[in-house]
């Protein structure tokens, strides 16, 4: 089965650039059933989604992060990649990635995140 | 509108039925998604699409939707039910991923 797993660095100081890599096992990253996001948490709040990338390297990010958000992918090694630049005490989260599935029923569209990674804290500190 | 609206907190007593709501425009269009949280854990999809509960879910999870309100509906609620649930869709542009703000299930 399919696992993701986060890796990086757990502090980034502030100004610079948060950079982490999910590395996905038990399936190819190449499918094109699937896009590849990154999700992330804020200590005690809820999920925000981050972006996500397809095997192709077409990308679409939160609009509210998009422009310090660079979301890539080595279908080589199997992994996607996060980088969040100009970081800020606000940043500080766990960092999830998770594989994005989309299904059609009754003329509706959903979306699913499944699996996820087991989350990243990253604390941004000066 | 670009949000899911949740209750931030509801409570069921153990062994009763308990509804968690979820409202947004995007709702008309795509199905929401269901996830349990729990305390220190990354979330787990409980059901998806119209009827889509994985593997491992326990039945008593079923969720439906009326116009633009989704619901997760627990029948019998049980101790370790007891976590944070999110919703999810797709915005209307079909581009971006929303999340609701959770709602935190206590049972009593």
């Amino acid at each position: 089965q399919v696992q993701l797993q986060e890796s990086g660095p757990g502090l980034v100081k502030t100004s610079q650039t948060l950079s982490l890599t999910c590395s996905v096992s038990g399936g190819s990253i190449s499918s094109g059933s699937f896009y590849w996001s990154w999700i992330r948490q804020l200590p005690g709040k809820g999920l925000e989604w981050i972006g996500y990338i397809f095997y192709s390297g077409d990308t679409y990010y939160n609009p509210s992060l998009k422009s310090r958000v660079t979301i890539s992918i080595d279908t080589s090694k199997s992994q996607f990649s996060l980088r969040l630049s100009s970081v800020t005490a606000a940043d500080t989260a766990v960092y999830y990635c998770a594989r994005d599935l989309t299904g059609y029923t009754s003329g509706l569209a959903y979306n699913w995140f499944d699996p996820w990674g087991q989350g990243t804290l990253v604390i941004v500190s000066s | 509108s670009s949000e899911l609206t949740q209750d931030p907190a509801v409570s069921v007593a153990l062994g009763q039925t308990v509804r968690i709501t979820c409202q947004g425009d995007s709702l008309r269009n795509y199905y929401a998604t269901w996830y349990q949280q729990k305390p220190g854990q990354a979330p787990i999809l409980v059901f998806y699409g119209k009827n889509n509960r994985p593997s491992g879910i326990p039945d008593r999870f079923s969720a439906s939707t009326s116009r633009s309100t989704a619901s997760l509906t627990i029948t019998g609620a049980q101790a370790e039910d007891e976590a944070d649930y999110y919703c999810s869709s797709r915005d209307n542009t079909g581009n971006q991923v929303l999340f609701g703000g959770g709602t935190k299930l206590t049972v009593l």
